[in-house]
């Protein structure tokens, strides 16, 4: 089976700019989750989702938001960048939809900086 | 903020050796996992160990859990420069819906020198 992928890759992105980071899961995968890491702060849980519907949010303002289509392919769109947005944006799936954690499975990420 | 805390935050060691990670984390969990993580890429799954279990193994890893000191840590024999990545471990709240969400340590980066 084909990983998960995302995409693009790398972006640069100016301050006040809208970005939209795309993640293929694995075939079959139906929960997507998103976290975003830095140098300062580590991994960070962003979202998941399931059935096209979010199930779990963590704690980062509005400006983050994300959406699942009926493929299980998901997006993530942050408005109004800050430059402190600046991070790697890794998406996981997961083929369990139950409650708890199950092995993730890891994209690349997308490098995203905003200068 | 970071449920677990890993222990040490650099470990470089000579090929042929054996490297321990330690994590400690604060609230009853379901599990513990371990991640790789390349420089900055993807992070690759390494190992599940589940709240009722103390000891896991998978080829040269090795996993202990002690949920009474909320703490696991992460042996790797016969270390290879292939190694060479950053290591963390990963929890999820019991209680509750914890749907998808993992939440990490610091991490540790381990170097393996030739």
């Amino acid at each position: 089976k084909a990983g998960v992928t995302q995409t693009p890759r790398y972006l640069i992105k100016t301050r006040g700019q809208q970005v939209t980071l795309s993640c293929s899961p694995i075939s079959g995968h139906r929960s997507v989750s998103w976290y975003q890491q830095t140098p300062g702060q580590g991994l960070q849980f962003l979202f998941e989702y399931f059935s096209e519907t979010q199930r779990n949010k963590g704690n980062f303002p509005g400006r983050f938001s994300g959406r699942q289509f009926s493929n299980s392919r998901s997006e993530m769109n942050v408005s109004t960048l800050e430059l402190g947005d600046s991070a790697l944006y890794l998406c996981a799936s997961s083929p369990l939809g139950l409650a708890g954690s199950y092995e993730q499975y890891f994209g690349p990420g997308t490098r995203l900086t905003v200068t | 903020s970071q449920q677990g805390e890993e222990d040490p935050q650099a470990l470089s060691i000579q090929e042929g050796e054996n490297a321990t990670m330690n994590c400690s984390y604060k609230t009853s969990i379901n599990n513990l996992q371990w991640y790789r993580q390349n420089s900055g890429r993807g992070l690759v799954h390494l190992i599940l160990i589940r709240s009722n279990e103390r000891e896991k193994h998978s080829g040269r890893l090795r996993v202990t859990l002690d949920t009474s000191k909320k703490s696991s840590s992460l042996l790797i024999t016969a270390s290879r420069a292939a190694d060479t990545a950053s290591y963390f471990c990963a929890t999820d709240r019991a209680g509750g819906t914890s749907y998808g969400k993992l939440t990490f340590g610091q991490g540790t980066i381990l170097t393996v020198h030739p």
